[in-house]
This record gives structure tokens, C-alpha cells and sequence, in this order.
């Protein structure tokens, strides 16, 4: 079984300053996990992944994200937003190559940049 | 464009309707996915197709009927819709069905049953 929980269902920002998004899973196994941005009226883009390589993962757009096994997290930061970055973020966790690999999806945080 | 192309944008339909969604990639990737996702709710999975094979269809109501002709294109036809169905219903793909790929989404198609 998997689940996976976003702490923060807005998170609301200045323009310039950093951006915590936060993601907590749980998984039986050794998970894969995933960021994706969804911008108004647009699909998922991936951000970044997850999938037992380095901890520390870099994505697109200046954003990365650390896994942490003993804290089970997996938070999304940026050090300095831009206007752009204003969108719905989702956290997903899937059991990883070799298992079930139905993903879970959070529930999306939704990032509002301020000027 | 991110490679997953899905008509129409936008469907208004009534209940007695009958209409087809379309997913179209060439990304040469052998997986496809329908998800649902509706307002206040998580992502909901649909439907998977794995080299043309369905290989999962999550309790879906069979007013919603999937087809994959190919590897490239998927289709989602709708009949006797009903309100609660209203959502944005996106269309991904991956290289296969495990996920450590990532998935490829498109823009989808917003759906209105009046």
C-alpha cells in the first residue's frame, strides 16, 4: 500500500523569496516519487523525480527536491519564486520499477506568488 | 505542446449525447492513461493501455468506454453522461507502465454535461 500526503493545501509566497512545498508518503516498498506543476487550464508538467539515484533531485525551472528516508519526505523547494511559479503542485508516489505501479497522487498545493 | 495532444479542449454535452475524446501521441511511447480530475478531489486514474492492451480500468461506470487503436492514440467515448461527470479529463503517456519514467500529460479536455 502507498499513500502520500501534501501538508499544505495553500502556500502563498512574496516574489523573490524561497518556496517550501511540503510532501510526506508512505510505501511498503521503495518508492519512486515524483513532482508535477499544473498550471491554470493546462496538464501535469514533471518537475522532477525520484527513483533510488541521489537524494538531492533537480529539476526544471529551478526547483529541487531532497528525499528523506527516515522523515519519509520528499518536499519541493525553490530558493527565489518567480510570478510564473504560481500553479498547483502535485506529489506522487509509485512503488518503482518492478512492482505495482499504479500511482498515487496527492491532493495538490496550490503555490501563490505575491509581487 | 508537450507531445500529448487532446481534442477537444472543450465539450459541453447533454445527457442523451454521445461523444468521443481523443489522445493522440508520438513520443513513441507504448503506455496510455485517462485520468479525471474533477475540483476538491485527487487525481483520478481511469483507464491503462500497455501496447494496446488494457490493462487497468479502475471501477469506471460503463458510460465511459476506452479504445486504443495503436500505440499512438487513445479515445474516450461518452454516452448517457451525467452532471457529477463534469471534470477536466486528462490524457498521459509513458515509455511503459512503470512510472519511474514519468508520465507525459496533456492539456485536456474540459467537460460540461448539462
Amino acid at each position: 500500500a502507498q499513500s502520500v500526503t501534501q501538508l499544505d493545501s495553500h502556500v502563498s509566497v512574496s516574489e523573490g523569496t524561497p518556496v517550501l512545498l511540503r510532501c510526506n508518503y508512505s510505501s511498503s516498498y521503495s518508492p519512486s516519487l515524483f513532482w508535477y506543476v499544473q498550471h491554470p487550464n493546462k496538464g501535469l508538467q514533471l518537475l522532477l523525480k525520484y527513483t533510488s539515484a541521489a537524494t538531492l533531485v533537480k529539476g526544471i525551472n529551478g526547483f529541487e527536491a531532497e528525499f528523506k528516508k527516515s522523515e519519509t519526505s520528499f518536499h519541493l523547494t525553490k530558493p527565489s519564486a518567480h510570478m510564473s511559479d504560481a500553479a498547483e503542485y502535485f506529489c506522487v508516489v509509485s512503488r518503482g520499477p518492478g512492482g505495482s505501479y499504479i500511482p498515487t497522487f496527492g491532493r495538490g498545493t496550490s503555490l501563490i506568488v505575491h509581487p | 505542446e508537450t507531445g500529448v495532444t487532446q481534442t477537444p479542449r472543450h465539450l459541453v454535452m447533454g445527457m442523451t449525447n454521445k461523444k468521443s475524446l481523443k489522445c493522440e501521441q508520438h513520443l513513441g511511447h507504448n503506455a496510455m492513461y485517462w485520468y479525471k480530475q474533477s475540483a476538491k478531489k485527487p487525481l483520478e486514474l481511469m483507464f491503462v493501455y500497455n501496447f494496446k492492451e488494457q490493462t487497468e480500468n479502475n471501477s469506471v461506470p460503463s458510460r465511459f468506454s476506452p479504445e486504443c487503436p495503436n500505440s499512438s492514440h487513445l479515445f474516450l467515448h461518452l454516452h448517457t453522461l451525467q452532471p457529477e461527470d463534469s471534470a477536466l479529463y486528462l490524457c498521459a503517456s509513458s515509455q511503459d507502465h512503470a512510472t519511474a519514467y514519468g508520465y507525459t500529460f496533456g492539456s485536456g479536455t474540459r467537460l460540461t454535461v448539462v
